[in-house]
């Protein structure tokens, strides 16, 4: 069993829509957990970063960490087409931990 | 900043032949990180390194991968004979040590994308 799992996807949406994208971990000893973004033939960059249990919201988006569960998600509002993408969640235990978990990545696209 | 700078963007080989990666990182960052991605595996880490010394290597798959940092401004992933299950992208990324409760971001270059036939 890996220790972050992402579903693949692909998920396709209509421009608009939310998009809610999720991971599940086994590792009660992550505390840090980011979202990375990555365009189609580009290196994955950071979207969000939370710290332990709690939502977290950068304009259209909205982290969810839920530890008990050991469960994160990712939510995008009024989505675009330029949210077109892979979405890559990644964790850690210590806020230094260079050698962070990622999971498989799931591959949205929002149609116009 | 021009980012993570990686060379070359594409490279097609033929199995034995020895590839090398290359990759500048941020101005600045102390530590450096290859990764390798796959459709099967999704991004594994291979090697990361902290003031040019390598840290961990244990995600390197196999003795025909090296890597080395001869300063902090230039690293090289090498495969010594390539073979066609070497195909991936391979990204190289940089960091800065965090300071307090400053973030551990990883940033990354646009990655090298390999096709050993």
């Amino acid at each position: 069993q890996k220790e972050v799992e992402q579903d693949p996807g692909p998920l396709s949406v209509p421009e608009g829509a939310i998009v809610s994208l999720n991971c599940t971990y086994s590792n009660s000893a992550f505390q840090y957990f980011m979202w990375y973004r990555q365009y189609s033939r580009k290196g994955p960059e950071l979207l969000m970063y939370t710290y332990s249990s709690g939502n977290k919201e950068d304009g259209r988006f909205t982290a969810q960490v839920d530890k008990s569960s050991k469960y994160i998600s990712l939510f995008i509002r009024d989505s675009q087409p330029s949210d077109s993408a892979t979405y890559l969640c990644a964790m850690s235990v210590r806020s230094n931990d260079y050698k962070l978990s990622f999971g498989a990545g799931t591959t949205v696209t929002v149609r116009a | 900043d021009a980012g993570v700078i990686q060379s070359p963007r594409h490279e097609v080989t033929e199995m034995g032949q020895e590839v090398t990666l290359r990759c500048k990182p941020i101005s600045g960052h102390d530590y450096l990180f290859w990764y390798r991605q796959t459709m099967m595996r999704g991004l594994e880490l291979l090697i990361y390194f902290n003031n040019n010394v390598p840290i961990d290597d244990s995600g390197m798959p196999e003795d025909r991968f090296s890597a080395k940092m001869p300063n902090a401004s230039f690293s090289t992933l090498k495969i010594q004979p390539s073979e066609p299950r070497d195909s991936a992208v391979y990204f190289c990324a940089s960091s800065l040590r965090p300071l307090g409760v400053a973030k551990n971001i990883q940033y990354f270059g646009a990655g090298t994308r390999l096709s050993v036939l």
